[in-house]
Order: C-alpha cells, then sequence, then structure tokens
C-alpha cells in the first residue's frame, strides 16, 4: 500500500498522560499537513512541513503540542498533559504539490 | 470565523436522484476549490476540484458548478447511489497566494444518504 499511514488508528488515554501519533507520507511527497477533526466538523489544519522544515503552526497548536518530520520522511504529533478537550481525529496528508492532497486514515484520540 | 459555509448539514435523496451541495466562501483570494468524500472510520478522499478560471468542471458522475461573482459553488452528484453514502466536505485554499503551506479550509461537512 502507497498511501499516507498513520499508526495508531485508535489511542485512548487518561487526562494529563502525555501521547505521540506517527505518519507515514507517500515517500515522494515533501509537503505533510496535520488537522484534527472533531465530530461533525471538517478537518482543520494544525501544522505544515516542507521536508524537514515546519512552516507553519496553527493557533489552535497550543505549547502542548509538538510536531517533528526528522529528516524529512516521517513525522510525528505529540499533545502533552492531555486533556478531554483533546479528543478527536488527527489526520495527516501529503501531497507533491500546492494542491490534490493524501490524507491517511487518521488516529482516533479519546481522553478519559 | 467561517471562511467557508456549508450546506445542507444533511441530505436524503432516493437512488437515481441528483445530490446537490453548497459552499459559499468570504476570501477572494482562494484560487483552489476541492471536494472531499469520507467514509466512517477513514480519511476524506479528493474527489474532485476546480480552479476559478472554468465555471463547471465534470467526472463522471460529480460536477462542480462555480460561480466567482456570487463566490459560490457546488456539487452535484448525478444518479446517485447507496454506495455514494458518505460526508461530503468542501474547501479552498489560497493555491498560488498561501505562501508555502497552501492549507485547505475546510466546510463543516454534508451528510448524504442515499436511499435504496
Amino acid at each position: 500500500d502507497t498511501g499516507v499511514s498513520q499508526d495508531p488508528r485508535h489511542k485512548i488515554t487518561k487526562r494529563g498522560q502525555n501521547v505521540t501519533f506517527r505518519c507515514d507520507p507517500i515517500s515522494e511527497h515533501n509537503r505533510l499537513y496535520w488537522y484534527r477533526q472533531t465530530l461533525g466538523q471538517g478537518p482543520e489544519f494544525l501544522t505544515y512541513f516542507q521536508n524537514e522544515a515546519q512552516l507553519e503552526k496553527s493557533r489552535l497548536l497550543s505549547d502542548r503540542f509538538s510536531a517533528e518530520r526528522p529528516k524529512g520522511s516521517f513525522s510525528t504529533l505529540e499533545i502533552q498533559r492531555t486533556e478531554q478537550g483533546d479528543s478527536a481525529m488527527y489526520l495527516c496528508a501529503s501531497s507533491l504539490d500546492a494542491y490534490g492532497y493524501t490524507f491517511g486514515s487518521g488516529t482516533r484520540l479519546t481522553v478519559v | 470565523q467561517q471562511q467557508v459555509k456549508q450546506s445542507p448539514q444533511s441530505l436524503i435523496v432516493q437512488k437515481g436522484g441528483i445530490s446537490i451541495i453548497n459552499c459559499a466562501y468570504e476570501n477572494t483570494a482562494f484560487d483552489y476549490f476541492p471536494w472531499y468524500q469520507q467514509f466512517p472510520g477513514k480519511g476524506p478522499a479528493l474527489l474532485i476540484a476546480i480552479r476559478p478560471d472554468v465555471s463547471e468542471k465534470k467526472e463522471g458522475r460529480f460536477t462542480i458548478s462555480f460561480n466567482k461573482s456570487a463566490k459560490q459553488f457546488s456539487l452535484h452528484i448525478m444518479d446517485s447511489q447507496p454506495g455514494d453514502s458518505a460526508t461530503y466536505f468542501c474547501a479552498a485554499s489560497k493555491g498560488r497566494y498561501g505562501g508555502a503551506t497552501n492549507k485547505l479550509i475546510f466546510g463543516t461537512g454534508t451528510l448524504l444518504a442515499v436511499q435504496p
């Protein structure tokens, strides 16, 4: 399968714990995006990488959130001290140019 | 601030009918308007997209109509099938003017149910 891969698919964590999600983009795609989707809403932009450089972060990305893309390959999104409001689907997408994103199936986070 | 407004929130259509979903945008710098289809438990998948230099684009049973002066665009699904039952999102981005990011701004989604 050559699509965007996200791991884990589901994560249940207790409030206050740290969680980390991984995204493996399509291999030749140099652009990588993280989005967050809550129930009944469209995805909201979180952050963008071009190769290994993080070029934009949304105001939605509080200081408890951090993302990395070492060597311009896979990316990780870490949430520290999780809160119930962090419960959502976290989507990763990659693209080769400014258009035509390919999304992964997402990581569904539930904070209890 | 909702930059892309989508309606209706939900839609029920009979098999073989036409499904129509509408979106309106505010930012005239947007120059790329895709529609995404999302099934439960899956990420959004690109269905069809249009640039503002054309008023209509058709791919199979799916058509985007674009009205630049009204800042509106719509998705038409002809001969709707039960397999089309999904959530549909419109989106917009500033491809040429958005700098390096070209982030997508999504509508709130339309849940389509096609009854057999």
